[in-house]
């Protein structure tokens, strides 16, 4: 059972440019997670998706940046005209199902390491 | 709300020696704790993970923490630091009954001396 997929793992953008970071969930996985690590800092939750559904995007910000989680395929982060303040890594995380109790685990990926030029 | 406090952004220890990475938290109901190890450039594992029951919770790599309510902490220990010990370590919470939404302390960098 393959684990959290992320890809790429390095990326880097110019200004302005967009960036598209996919995340493929493990298997049996219906729950879907993006945080957001600064450089020396913790990571910083940003969206929680299901299949097809944004479920809290509270920690996303207003502009630039989307998520989404379709039916078939991976999730994706989208981030916009990137700033050099978007360089961070972005970490994906899944769980399955019963993890709408709380007290399941969620797996996360390796990361992407974005670095905005 | 729910937010993690970890004291000491970098701890040192000698191989062999205790290790001890502190963790507080604030949460408005009983929290679930976690503790995920990040190795460079790596992604999280968890070490271990309180929810209910035993307050005294065992990991893997020989680590475990104590969940003290009236503390509000959730202290990570090892007995002996290994050289592979050496990584950064981060507290984090949720709150039962909801979503796995975590919030996560800002980190401990742990160096170990041989």
């Amino acid at each position: 059972n393959a684990g959290v997929m992320q890809n790429p793992r390095h990326l880097v953008r110019r200004r302005g440019q967009e960036a598209r970071l996919r995340c493929s969930p493990m298997k049996g996985h219906s729950h879907v997670y993006w945080y957001r690590q600064l450089p020396e800092e913790g990571l910083k939750f940003m969206v929680y998706l299901q299949k097809e559904n944004i479920i809290d995007e509270s920690g996303m910000p207003k502009e630039r940046f989307s998520a989404e989680f379709p039916k078939e395929g991976p999730s994706i982060l989208r981030i916009q005209q990137v700033v050099r303040g978007d360089s961070a890594a972005y970490f994906c995380a899944s769980s399955p199902p019963g993890a709408v109790q709380g007290n399941t685990e969620a797996f996360f990926g390796q990361g992407t390491r974005l670095t905005v030029v | 709300a729910q937010s993690v406090t970890q004291l000491g952004s970098h701890v040192s220890v000698s191989e062999g020696a205790l290790v001890l990475l502190r963790c507080n938290y604030s949460s408005s109901v009983p929290p679930y704790l976690f503790w995920y190890v990040q190795y460079p450039n790596q992604g999280l594992q968890l070490l271990l993970k309180y929810t209910t029951g035993a307050t005294l919770v065992k990991g893997i790599n020989g680590f475990e923490a104590e969940f003290k309510k009236s503390e509000t902490s959730f202290h990570l220990t090892k007995p002996s630091a290994h050289m592979s010990d050496a990584a950064e370590y981060f507290c984090a919470v949720s709150e039962p009954g909801g979503y796995q939404k975590v919030t996560f302390g800002t980190g401990t960098k742990l160096q170990v001396i041989p």
